[in-house]
């Protein structure tokens, strides 16, 4: 069974840039899994950043982007703030209707 | 504004039934596909279920299957799901999500979520 992987976890100085990547471990990720991102801090509900690879959901600054790098989705965060400290979740669209969430990446600010 | 709201989570006992509830509102609620998200305390999220604008496709994660019912009323915009068989892995915060179109589509939109409790 294909698992959707994420870094666990990832730090990242205040003003600087990260990217966290989504990735399968048979295969390469494209466009036809309509990767997603969101992020969720504990006790709150997730909130989407990027659908459909590169989508900005509304709200979200365009610190965040979406890509597709090599084989792999990828959200990159630019100018990092404090409050960009959350857990950072990927879901890919695996074909027969199923979507399959990776085990999400704690992001530190420090 | 748009805005989802889950209700009818609670205690049940192993092998009971519970249905969720989700009220939408702000958009046109028979033209989105819709899911359900679950996560379970400490853990990550878990894709549940997915509904089509019009109800006519359905598709659920397998440790779910035939036990679980998507189900939505375009009339009242509101989305269900019908829990049966309930299992201790089954606990969880019982998320709904608005897809971005009316197909297959990820999500936007997320409510506050709903904890459902497995437990005797």
């Amino acid at each position: 069974q294909t698992v959707v992987t994420q870094e666990p976890s990832f730090s990242v100085s205040p003003g600087g840039t990260v990217t966290l990547t989504c990735g399968l471990t048979s295969g390469s990720v494209s466009t036809s899994h309509y990767p997603s991102w969101y992020r969720q801090t504990p006790g709150q509900a997730p909130r989407t950043l990027i659908y459909t690879t590169n989508t900005r959901s509304s709200g979200v600054p365009d610190r965040f982007s979406g890509s597709i790098l090599g084989n792999k989705a990828a959200l990159t965060i630019t100018g990092a703030q404090a409050d960009d400290e959350s857990d950072y979740y990927c879901v890919l669209y695996m074909g027969s209707g199923i979507w399959v969430f990776g085990g999400g990446t704690k992001l530190t600010v420090l | 504004q748009v805005q989802v709201v889950e209700s009818g989570g609670g205690v049940v006992q192993p092998g009971g039934s519970l249905r969720l509830s989700c009220a939408a509102s702000g958009f046109i609620f028979s033209s989105y596909g819709m899911h359900w998200v679950r996560q379970a305390p400490g853990k990550g999220l878990e894709w549940v279920a997915f509904i089509r604008y019009d109800g006519n496709y359905k598709y659920c994660e397998d440790s779910v299957k035939g036990r679980f019912t998507i189900s939505r009323d375009n009339s009242k915009n509101t989305l269900y799901l019908q829990m049966n068989s309930l299992r201790g892995e089954d606990t969880a915060v019982y998320y709904c999500a608005k897809g971005t179109s009316s197909g297959l589509s990820p999500f936007d939109i997320w409510g506050q979520g709903t904890m459902v409790t497995v437990s005797s």
